[in-house]
């Protein structure tokens, strides 16, 4: 069964420095997303990505944060200067259509410390 | 906006007890309806889906109907078993297609 995969699967960081965080979606899905999950919370929506440029983008998802699609497989997300309330579990998805059901990667465990 | 209300957990069940987990939703217009589950430290599973009123999705024995009326969408299952112990996230689509997910319950099910 076709998976999306996630590198890597836990990340320890500085405050301040950049991170990025890697996902290779489906081959032939369209669209793409990412979300995390603050332990002990609900996950959350980041940014869906569609056709080479955002779609939509949550109020999390402020200057701090980018994705970007540079090679027609992967699917990354950077954060620019990482804050100690960035620690997350943080899930790409991706998806043959919108609204149909996502296939969720295993997710990368970050650390802000 | 739209929002998905989950019961808390933990529920905790004997194997072969009948489950149920109850989801709520408010939102606009006509969402679709998901339920996914996440087993210990792996991802989230797509586990069932309804994408109109009334319509029953089911998988792997559980099943959730869509019930307009009542804007609830509850997992149920007739018999559990200690393999399905995991995390359970009730979640709505719509207007866009951003997922927007409960709380989240939590499932044990000893032997």
């Amino acid at each position: 069964e076709p998976e999306v995969t996630q590198t890597p699967s836990h990340q320890v960081t500085q405050m301040g420095q950049e991170v990025i965080l890697r996902c290779v979606p489906i081959s032939n899905h369209l669209y793409f997303y990412w979300y995390r999950q603050i332990l002990g919370q609900k996950v959350e929506f980041l940014v869906s990505f569609y056709n080479n440029e955002i779609s939509e983008k949550s109020e999390i998802f402020d200057d701090q944060f980018s994705v970007e699609r540079p090679d027609g497989s992967n699917f990354t997300l950077k954060i620019r200067s990482t804050k100690l309330e960035d620690s997350a579990m943080y899930f790409c998805a991706s998806s043959p259509q919108p609204r149909g059901g996502y296939t969720f990667g295993s997710g990368t465990r970050l650390t802000v410390v | 906006g739209n929002s998905v209300t989950q019961m808390e957990g933990p529920v905790t069940l004997s194997e072969e007890a009948f489950l149920t987990i109850n989801c709520t939703y408010t939102a606009t217009g006509y969402p679709s309806l998901f339920w996914y589950v996440q087993y210990p430290g792996e991802g989230l599973q797509l586990l069932l889906k309804a994408t109109k009123a009334d319509d029953k999705g089911s998988n792997k024995g559980f099943e959730a109907t869509y019930r307009k009326e009542t804007t609830s969408f509850h997992l149920e299952k007739g018999s559990v078993q200690v393999s399905d112990s995991a995390v359970y996230f009730c979640a709505l689509t719509g207007p866009t297609d951003k997922l927007i997910f409960g709380t989240g319950t939590r499932l044990q099910v000893f032997p």
